[in-house]
């Protein structure tokens, strides 16, 4: 079974500052892909950025980059010049590689970008 | 093709009342999945389809909730009995089963309030 763990349940930034958002993971499969999603209040989720376990560098979509350490099972967020709209619940989540299962998502982190 | 569509956004009942959610998934996409989202916890997955066939279950899955997707394109997930523990936001995604956009793409939820 997998397991997804965040342990910062709210975390602020100041606008254009830098913020790092953790997340650990437990899965005995050695295929797998994490992702991050993001929730504004009141509207859908949305990717952020997928990593796949078999890739060993680091995904990255324009502000937004991951650090994955796959021994120790860690897939911190990255967000480099935060923007106020940036603001929302992020979610850490994993999927085995065979493409069926569904996602598994840890309790999420409140990100708040203050002016 | 708008995205991930599910009716209604909002849906307040009285315990005991049945009430029952519709997802309609991206057109190509043949996996459709079912979470539940209760406040400030992160999505627990319900049940996911593959085309018509319903896979897998999980043990939230009471014997009060069905869920269908007959042809395989929209589904519908009904709850029979609602109790006041049923509050939560219900949210559908879909995928496609191959190609290399290994992305879940998510509805924009359905809101439950049993009063």
């Amino acid at each position: 079974a997998q397991t997804v763990t965040q342990s910062q349940p709210e975390m602020s930034v100041q606008e254009a500052e830098t913020v790092t958002l953790s997340c650990t993971y437990d899965t005995s499969e050695n295929n797998y892909y994490l992702f991050w999603y993001k929730q504004p209040p009141s509207r859908q989720m949305i990717l952020v950025i997928r990593q796949e376990a078999y890739k060993q560098q680091n995904a990255t979509e324009n502000r937004f980059s991951v650090n994955f350490q796959k021994a120790a099972k860690s897939f911190s967020l990255k967000i480099s010049d935060s923007q106020l709209g940036d603001t929302a619940m992020y979610f850490c989540a994993s999927s085995i590689y065979s493409g069926n299962t569904p996602l598994v998502f840890g309790k999420g982190t409140r990100l708040s970008v203050i002016a | 093709d708008t995205g991930v569509s599910q009716n209604p956004r909002h849906k307040i009942t009285k315990r005991g009342q049945n009430v029952t959610f519709r997802c309609d998934p991206i057109s190509e996409h043949n996996r459709l999945y079912w979470y539940r989202q209760t406040l400030g916890q992160g999505p627990e997955f319900l049940t996911y389809f593959q085309n018509e066939a319903q896979l897998e279950k999980s043990r939230l899955l009471s014997d009060r909730f069905s869920a269908e997707r007959p042809k395989g394109s929209f589904s519908t997930l009904e709850i029979q009995r609602t109790e006041q523990g049923d509050s939560a936001m219900y949210l559908c995604a879909s995928k496609s089963g191959s190609g290399t956009n290994y992305g879940y793409t998510f509805g924009s939820g359905t809101r439950l309030t049993v009063v």
